[in-house]
């Protein structure tokens, strides 16, 4: 059973793009959670997905992040006109359930805005 | 909210001595607590888990860790530490959110070397 699947691993943006980092759960799991790594610090939640649904994006930043996990495909981070300190590793972590409290986190993306 | 502190941003200890890393959480309700491992440049893997069954709980690698209500606290252990054990390891809160789910609220790490 594949993990968690993250890409691109590496994305390196200038200030003003945007950025689209998608992530593929494991095989039967519809719930979907993104956190964030800025440098020396640990991971802060960002927001919660069941399919076609947030369900819970209390740590995304107000403006210009947005978040979706459509029916068919992968979930998808956004961020558009992206700043220097959006530099950092992104993670997206599944679980089968809502209920099942263990989630399994994938090798993330490290954004590099320039 | 929960909040979790971890004591030491940086331990080091020899090859062959105990690993101790300090965790103590905050919760107004009865937690679920996550130990979790990070190589560089790599995702997290789950070390343990404690969900209110044995206070003690085993994980991978010869890690351990105990639920001590009294003092709010998820220390993970290692008898004997090996090279490999080199890494950052993050404790873990788990809070419940409206409509289900379980997001995670993360210690700041700490980063544990391990010498010949």
């Amino acid at each position: 059973n594949a993990g968690v699947m993250q890409n691109p691993r590496h994305l390196v943006r200038r200030r003003g793009q945007e950025a689209r980092l998608r992530c593929s759960p494991m095989k039967g799991h519809s719930h979907v959670y993104w956190y964030r790594q800025l440098p020396e610090e640990g991971l802060k939640f960002m927001v919660y997905l069941q399919k076609e649904n947030i369900i819970d994006e209390s740590g995304m930043p107000k403006e210009r992040f947005s978040a979706e996990f459509p029916k068919e495909g992968p979930s998808i981070l956004r961020i558009q006109q992206v700043v220097r300190g959006d530099s950092a590793a992104y993670f997206c972590a599944s679980s089968p359930s809502g209920q099942f409290y263990e989630q399994y986190f994938g090798p993330g993306t490290r954004l590099t805005v320039t | 909210a929960q909040s979790v502190t971890q004591l030491g941003s940086h331990v080091s200890v020899s090859e062959g001595a105990l690993v101790l890393l300090r965790c103590n959480y905050s919760s107004s309700v009865p937690p679920y607590l996550f130990w979790y491992v990070q190589y560089p440049n790599q995702g997290l893997q789950l070390l343990l888990k404690y969900t209110s069954a044995a206070t003690l709980v085993k994980g991978i690698n010869g890690f351990e860790a105990e639920f001590k209500k009294s003092e709010t606290s998820f220390h993970l252990t290692k008898p004997s530490a090996h090279m490999s054990d080199a890494a950052e390891y993050f404790c873990a809160v788990s809070e419940g959110v409206t409509g289900g789910g379980n997001k995670l609220t993360f210690g700041t790490g700490t980063q544990l070397k391990v010498e010949l």
